[in-house]
């Protein structure tokens, strides 16, 4: 069974401002962990994967995330966020025919 | 252009009622999904499809009934709809089911059940 947990539902900062989204799973084998990105009304849309090989994926948009075995995390961070990057932000798990299995969401506000 | 199509965006269906949900994929894929989101629950897998085959269904109830007459449609049929199926439904696509294949999603359809 896999699980993936996002510990903060709400994250804010200001333009320009570095910002780590956090997430971390359980598993029971070979997994892929993925991020998401929602904007309001829309449906989501891919930002970066990881599978094996180098822990920090780089993703579109300045977004790169590090997996680490350890902790069973795999974080999301920018160095310097920007308004439109104001959404809901989902991790997510699959594995067995590619079912993703969805953390609840990091909905982040950027102010101005 | 959207790469895949849903309809209708929104949807209002009174208790008891059957609606039908519809995506088209214009992404040449071979694998479908339909995955819903609701206030009570985070984005929850529903089924999967591979050449027009149900591969998964993670649905508990058989209201939920999808539908595939080609290729690069998967629709969503739900009878008895009941308050607390309302939720955006949302279909995505990939390639095949190889673990990791990126996915594709639709914009969703909004249901509300009176």
């Amino acid at each position: 069974t896999q699980t993936v947990s996002q510990s903060d539902a709400h994250v804010t900062v200001f333009e320009g401002d570095s910002v780590e989204l956090r997430c971390n799973y359980s598993y029971g084998g070979s997994i892929y962990l993925s991020w998401y990105i929602q904007h309001h009304g829309r449906g989501l849309q891919f930002l970066l994967k990881y599978y094996s090989g180098n822990p920090v994926v780089q993703g579109v948009n300045g977004f790169k995330a590090e997996f680490s075995k350890s902790d069973s995390s795999f974080h999301l961070r920018k160095a310097s966020v920007h308004w439109s990057d104001s959404a809901v932000y989902f991790c997510a798990v699959s594995a067995n025919y590619n079912v993703l299995y969805f953390g609840s969401g990091t909905k982040l506000t950027v102010e101005p | 252009d959207p790469k895949i199509i849903q309809k209708p965006k929104y949807l209002v269906a009174v208790t008891g009622s059957e609606k039908i949900l519809i995506c088209e994929q214009y992404l040449g894929h071979n694998a479908m999904y339909w995955y819903r989101q609701s206030a009570k629950k985070p984005l929850e897998f529903m089924f999967s499809y591979s050449y027009q085959k149900l591969m998964d269904n993670q649905t508990a109830s058989s209201r939920f009934q999808p539908q595939s007459s080609k290729k690069n449609h998967l629709d969503l049929q739900i009878t008895a709809l009941k308050p607390d199926d309302s939720a955006t439904y949302f279909c995505a696509s990939s390639q095949d089911l190889a673990g990791g294949s990126d996915y594709t999603f639709g914009s969703g359809t909004r249901l509300l059940v009176i």
